[in-house]
């Protein structure tokens, strides 16, 4: 089972910021926190990662707690076409692990 | 920018058969996954692959299931004896460890597998 607990749903008017939250209060010291979304029946996207500070890159930001028990993900300027179902996975440190998806949060940017 | 393609897009085939689904990985990755996700449905993983070996599989992974590497592009698929179960998209991904502790997966666009 997933190790994230998420909301089912989320609205956001376009140009408007989309505050993403993820609790994952389980989480080991060694394990990221990353972020992906899929779009309608496409492939899932990556989109950030991190383990303990905030990160930024050109699709969003990840403000995790110092605790590490939750994050959110920050995609600054909502455009109709982010509107997809965003997932929340904490993963182990080895390559080839098993990605394990939750229901995630499907968001709705409405113009 | 490089991507993960997948052929074909959508395949039909009878319960019964075997259907065999590629992939090509971005060519510099070293780890190669399959997901599927049928309609309505979470994303689960099947296996992990590096190193022309199984990594790591789900209990959805049995003996009907196979992976292979057959060059140095492709990964495939295989599924012997397909059951209507087995409909659902499928997607394949690869992974390259850009720092030691960082593995972000891409993912390529699936093929629809339709098992009548």
């Amino acid at each position: 089972d997933a190790k994230t607990t998420q909301p089912p749903s989320m609205d956001c008017a376009e140009g408007r910021a989309a505050n993403l939250p993820c609790n994952h209060s389980t989480i080991s010291g060694n394990e990221y926190v990353y972020w992906y979304r899929q779009i309608h029946s496409q492939g899932p996207q990556y989109i950030i990662h991190g383990l303990k500070n905030n990160e930024t890159n050109e699709m969003a930001s990840l403000i995790i707690t110092e605790d590490r028990k939750s994050s959110t993900l920050i995609l600054p300027h909502a455009t109709l076409r982010d509107t997809a179902v965003y997932y929340c996975i904490v993963s182990p440190n080895t390559g080839g692990f098993k990605t394990i998806f939750g229901a995630g949060t499907r968001l709705f940017v409405k113009a | 920018e490089p991507e993960v393609t997948q052929t074909p897009s959508h395949q039909v085939t009878q319960m019964g058969q075997e259907v065999i689904l590629r992939c090509v990985p971005i060519s510099n990755h070293l780890y190669f996954y399959w997901y599927r996700q049928i309609l309505g449905q979470k994303v689960e993983f099947l296996v992990s692959f590096y190193n022309n070996e199984i990594s790591e599989k789900s209990e959805i992974f049995d003996d009907q299931f196979s992976v292979e590497r057959p060059d140095g592009s492709n990964f495939t698929l295989k599924i012997r004896s397909t059951k209507l179960e087995d409909s659902a998209m499928y997607f394949c991904a690869s992974s390259e460890p850009t720092s030691p502790y960082s593995y972000e997966q891409y993912f390529g666009p699936g093929t629809r597998l339709t098992v009548t």
